[in-house]
């Protein structure tokens, strides 16, 4: 596709539960970003990939966080034994790999914990 | 410790006039900003940027203005319309970002353009 798509766009899972959010970026894009957004807040930055391996994971809150990006397009966030404090819209963004260019962002997936 | 922010939730401004929207920022390594529109129910997009080395730039009707001793920057949109009431952020990056990629968001402003 033209841009970066988020599946699913909704996910309502149950406390406890493991979730998993899935990003594909903009073709030929190498870097990765994943962003989490809480209501009335700006994208925090979680973990952000160059090509597979992840360049820098200094955002991801705990280790029930985790992201991954096997062959070096499309990534998954995983959520291991979901909390309430987790339902936020997590965002993901891709951008071409040079320095200083702008990341081109999906519409996000809002997860909902009950 | 918020290194970005937005100190107006809400902006209004009548179709026509300029919107000057606000941005601070505390962490002087930061080298590179951007403005990023959001509507609702999609991702940001992207709207304009400036490197640390210059002071202003402008893109149609948007220019965004650095002021590195104060730390400040601004987004000026004119003439508004309609169609630029969204929510903006501003966001950051720079080396002491750890990647130099990684963008640090304000909270954001809601511009509504009245017609």
């Amino acid at each position: 596709g033209a841009g970066v798509s988020q599946t699913p766009s909704n996910k309502v899972t149950e406390k406890g539960k493991y979730v998993e959010l899935r990003c594909d970026p903009i073709s030929g894009h190498t870097a990765l970003y994943w962003y989490r957004q809480s209501l009335g807040q700006g994208p925090e930055f979680l973990i952000y990939f160059q090509g597979t391996g992840a360049a820098d994971d200094s955002g991801l809150p705990n280790d029930r966080f985790f992201a991954v990006r096997p062959e070096g397009s499309v990534s998954t966030l995983k959520i291991q034994r979901t909390e309430r404090g987790d339902s936020a819209v997590y965002l993901c963004a891709s951008s071409p790999g040079r320095s200083n260019t702008e990341a081109f962002f999906g519409q996000g997936t809002r997860l909902t914990v009950v | 410790d918020q290194q970005v922010k937005q100190n107006s939730p809400s902006l209004s401004v009548q179709e026509g006039r300029i919107s000057i929207l606000n941005c601070d920022y505390t962490n002087s390594m930061f080298d590179y900003f951007l403005w990023y529109k959001k509507y609702p129910a999609e991702g940001p997009t992207f709207l304009i940027s400036i490197s640390s080395i210059k002071d202003k730039n402008e893109d149609g009707r948007f220019t965004v203005f650095l002021n590195k001793s104060a730390k400040h920057l601004s987004l000026h949109i004119v003439p508004s319309q309609p169609g630029d009431s969204a929510v903006y952020f501003c966001a950051a990056s720079g080396i002491s970002s750890g990647s130099a990629r990684q963008l640090t968001f304000g909270s954001g402003t809601q511009l509504t353009v009245l017609p």
